[in-house]
């Protein structure tokens, strides 16, 4: 089975700052790699996602992640935080077993 | 605009009650996911299904049925609620396999008391 690794339960951190969100995955075969975000008592919803190809994606709201294959990597980036990035952050895995496998998720929050 | 419907969003049941969970997607997809989301654990998946009236195990099955019998809808059933089946669930659908994006659902909060 694949797993997912999001190495932060939650980071702190200053309006403007930037913030890296660190996932990590387990899997010897090709995979699909996303971010979904989380705003409180709503489902999940697609930041970015990395299906092939150049391994610096750009999402929505400024945010990007890098695909890094030799460190099975993943994480995610934003140079300049806002208050309303203020949210829980997933990331997934899938690939040809049609199954998508989540890490346990990175609470960001934003202070003034 | 795509979209998953989950039923009901909040749910209150006592123990050994039959609990069901309902999903419509309007987007033809596929594949159609049933998630426990737990603090600290993330997404678990419960059960999925990849076309009418077919069905695979996740990998937390036990406790759950589930149902499809039409394409844009994929119901979650506990048979014989119990306290540790209190969580939120959540609905997604795409289309397969793996390269698509998991479309959600607004998530379902069940308390079983």
């Amino acid at each position: 089975a694949q797993s997912v690794t999001q190495l932060d339960s939650q980071v702190p951190v200053f309006e403007e700052a930037p913030v890296e969100l660190r996932c990590n995955y387990s899997s010897s075969v090709s995979v699909y790699l996303f971010w979904y975000v989380q705003y409180p008592n709503q489902g999940l919803q697609l930041l970015l996602k990395y299906l092939s190809g150049s391994t610096l994606v750009k999402g929505i709201n400024g945010f990007e992640a890098e695909f890094n294959k030799s460190q099975t990597s993943f994480h995610l980036r934003k140079p300049s935080v806002h208050i309303s990035d203020t949210a829980e952050y997933f990331c997934a895995v899938s690939g040809s077993f049609n199954k998508f496998y989540f890490g346990s998720g990175t609470k960001l929050n934003v202070k003034p | 605009d795509v979209k998953v419907t989950q039923s009901s969003r909040y749910l209150v049941k006592r123990t050994g009650e039959k609990v069901f969970l309902e999903c419509v997607q309007d987007m033809d997809h596929e594949n159609m996911f049933w998630y426990r989301q737990d603090p600290g654990l993330g997404l678990r998946l419960i059960y999925f299904s990849y076309d009418v009236k077919m069905k695979e195990k996740g990998d937390i099955p036990e406790g759950y049925s589930v149902s499809r019998e039409k394409k844009e809808r994929f119901s979650l059933i506990l048979e014989s609620a119990s306290t540790n089946q209190t969580s939120m669930y959540l609905c997604a659908s795409s289309t397969g396999p793996g390269r698509g994006e998991l479309f959600f659902g607004e998530g379902s909060r069940l308390t079983v008391l």
